[in-house]
């Protein structure tokens, strides 16, 4: 099947500092790719659809200029937890996708933010 | 609003058949899936359901009801790497719509 990596595993922060994850489709163009947030023990919650060359569209309660998407390429998207609290804390965890059928995931990041 | 439900956790012993069942309520439906995660990882495929019916893979089956809005996913011979967590997903034009997620515990 279609593989996914994401970019760091795992991440520890200082509150108000950024932090970058990366999403890679590496045997394939992703046309579109998917953000999404899981807290413990919870269910996976969508937070934005990103499409390459073209803005982010966020889900309802998802503020945009805390968690800016970037889709530079068919095989990159970018997330970037600006000034990240504890809060922020959570597994991201993208998918990608070149038809509307299946979306591949990758293995996710989990982000502690101190 | 969109929402599917699951049980939140089943128990069951290595060789039992379990059922997971999903209800849903969402604003569109193109279909129906199922995902297993282990802890810490990420979701994994593993049916998809268009139109009703059962769906067969291996020792996994899906079914689907549009009709009531229902779906479930059955596990049969379980085993002990079946432990995880199962979520049906509602596919909303090329969105996924998670379920709320059952945890499988199989013992020995």
């Amino acid at each position: 099947g279609a593989v996914v990596s994401q970019h760091p595993s795992r991440v520890i922060c200082k509150s108000g500092t950024s932090v970058k994850i990366e999403c890679r489709s590496l045997d394939f163009q992703a046309t579109t790719m998917f953000w999404y947030r899981q807290f413990p023990k919870q269910s996976l919650m969508l937070m934005a659809t990103s499409n390459e060359g073209s803005k982010a569209t966020y889900e309802q309660g998802v503020e945009k200029d805390k968690f800016l998407i970037n889709h530079a390429s068919l095989t990159l998207s970018t997330l970037t937890v600006t000034s990240a609290h504890p809060e922020d804390s959570s597994f991201y965890i993208c998918s990608a996708t070149w038809t509307s059928n299946e979306q591949f995931f990758g293995p996710g990041t989990r982000l502690t933010v101190l | 609003g969109q929402s599917l439900e699951q049980p939140s956790e089943v128990t069951a012993v290595e060789g039992a058949i379990v059922q997971i069942n999903c209800t849903y309520q969402t604003s569109g439906f193109y279909g129906l899936s199922w995902y297993q995660q282990h802890d810490g990882g990420a979701p994994t495929f593993l049916s998809y359901n268009a139109l009703d019916g059962l769906e067969e893979t291996g020792r996994f089956s899906s079914f689907l009801s549009r009709s009531d809005s229902y779906g479930y996913l059955l596990l049969q011979e379980l085993q002990m790497k079946d432990s995880a967590s199962y979520f049906c997903a509602v596919r909303d034009g090329d969105k996924l719509i998670f379920g709320t997620g059952t945890r499988l515990q199989v013992f020995p």
